[in-house]
């Protein structure tokens, strides 16, 4: 069974706003990433989130970490078209270094 | 272009014949993984090598499947007598790794395997 997941399932929002994904998974964990995919570029990571780390911001990425919830949120800023795509999390956790991952949210950027 | 390559980038073949796809991964990367994707799923682990040495398998490996990496370098995924419920996407994905588990990895385009 896949370790994330992710809400909402599917995010219909207009070029300029903001977009919001949450992902709660199951146990502990090392570090979270984030990555995008899209038929165009195939898989893409985003940003990782150590365990200790509670913000990270990249560009107009902001990653949050709530260990005590088990659960992430990837805000994008901002959104453009290029950013349609689904973006999954996975997660590493201490006892191996496997990505474990949700099963994604697909988002979509109305012009 | 020095990402990570595979081929085919899609595959059609009969019911109960073998494939074989190829993963070329970034030259100085020394993990190599293989996952499976499924329309509307996140990518499924296979199994992963760390140079030429294959050090986790997933149970959803079965015996039909078989994975390589001779040399440390490239590394080969087999499905044998293929099955439909075997179509997917199949992903390799690599990443240098020196003991530390901060793990990203830089993914190929996949191989489309479709089983009629």
């Amino acid at each position: 069974s896949q370790q994330g997941e992710e809400d909402p399932q599917a995010l219909s929002i207009q070029e300029g706003e903001n977009a919001t994904m949450n992902c709660s998974y199951k146990t502990s964990i090392n570090n979270l990433q984030w990555y995008r995919q899209n038929s165009g570029r195939g898989l893409v990571h985003l940003i990782l989130i150590r365990s200790n780390e509670r913000e990270k911001h990249s560009g107009r990425l902001r990653v949050t970490l709530d260990t005590s919830k088990k659960s992430s949120s990837l805000l994008i800023t901002a959104s453009r078209a290029a950013d349609t795509a689904s973006y999954f999390c996975a997660t590493v956790m201490d006892s191996n270094y496997q990505l474990i991952w949700g099963a994604g949210t697909k988002l979509i950027i109305k012009p | 272009d020095t990402g990570v390559s595979q081929d085919p980038r899609h595959k059609i073949t009969k019911r109960g014949q073998n494939v074989t796809f190829r993963c070329d991964p970034i030259s100085e990367h020394n993990r190599l993984y293989w996952y499976r994707q499924t329309l509307g799923q996140g990518p499924e682990f296979l199994t992963y090598f760390q140079n030429e040495a294959q050090l986790e398998k997933s149970r959803l490996l079965s015996d039909r499947f078989s994975a390589e990496r001779p040399k440390g370098s490239f590394s080969t995924l087999e499905i044998q007598r293929t099955e439909q419920g075997d179509s997917a996407m199949y992903l390799c994905a690599s990443s240098l790794n020196r003991g530390l588990p901060y793990n990203e990895q830089f993914f190929g385009p996949g191989t489309r395997l479709t089983v009629l």
